[in-house]
């Protein structure tokens, strides 16, 4: 099984509606991270978790909502999706000190 | 100016050669430096990670950092079709930073 798992894997969605990305994990981690990922932009983050109770803004946080329901799982929301927030979205996780892994991640198209 | 900037590529390389890639940073606090593979469509993998100026090798791969010039590299040699990825910069200030990506290069392998 992987050790970080997003669903939905790819999901198309129009404008206005609201979504849920969720990401859970088995290794154990208390870090937390979503990214988002656009042709020639590299990953940008957009929200980070370091604990249950510690969530924090990243790069592009706007129209964005993120949810630590347990250390194991991270959502993240769109509240009413727009087109230009059609993209590759992941889900990282690590321990203090360590470096960042991945999960799979939620192709996003907003028609 | 950008966080950590990387040439976009693509970089060519033809089979059974060196492939260099360069990623510079701006901040002279960062402490840890990372590359990732990403297949196109997949998530990103980590291959190496440096944390003190000099060389550190790991199979194909090299990593060299030099702090004073805010530069990390990785050489990857005997290149195979199957390094033909893009490939990411990472870099992080201290273990309660948040990792700062740059856009990545994209490297082909030629047969």
């Amino acid at each position: 099984d992987a050790d970080v798992t997003q669903t939905p894997r790819n999901r198309i969605t129009k404008t206005g509606k609201r979504i849920m990305l969720e990401c859970s994990q088995t290794k154990g981690h208390d870090r937390m991270y979503w990214y988002r990922q656009d042709p020639g932009l590299g990953l940008r983050l957009i929200y980070y978790s370091f604990d249950v109770k510690d969530i924090n803004k990243g790069e592009i946080s706007d129209g964005y909502s993120v949810s630590r329901q347990a250390q194991a799982k991270f959502s993240l929301s769109l509240e009413s999706a727009i087109p230009n927030q059609t993209a590759l979205y992941f889900c990282a996780t690590s321990r203090r000190g360590d470096t960042q892994y991945f999960g799979p991640g939620t192709r996003l198209t907003v028609l | 100016q950008k966080e950590v900037e990387q040439n976009s590529g693509p970089l060519s390389v033809p089979e059974g050669a060196i492939a260099s890639l360069n990623c510079t940073y701006s901040d002279r606090g960062s402490q840890s430096f990372f590359w990732y593979r990403q297949y196109s469509g997949k998530s990103p993998e980590l291959i190496m990670s440096i944390y003190s100026n000099g060389d550190k090798e790991d199979g194909r791969f090299t990593a060299q950092l030099n702090k004073a010039s805010q530069y990390v590299s990785l050489l990857i040699r005997d290149s195979q079709p199957s390094d033909s990825a893009t490939y990411l910069c990472a870099v992080r200030k201290g273990n309660d930073y948040k990792l700062s990506f740059g856009a990545g290069t994209t490297v082909t392998v030629r047969a």
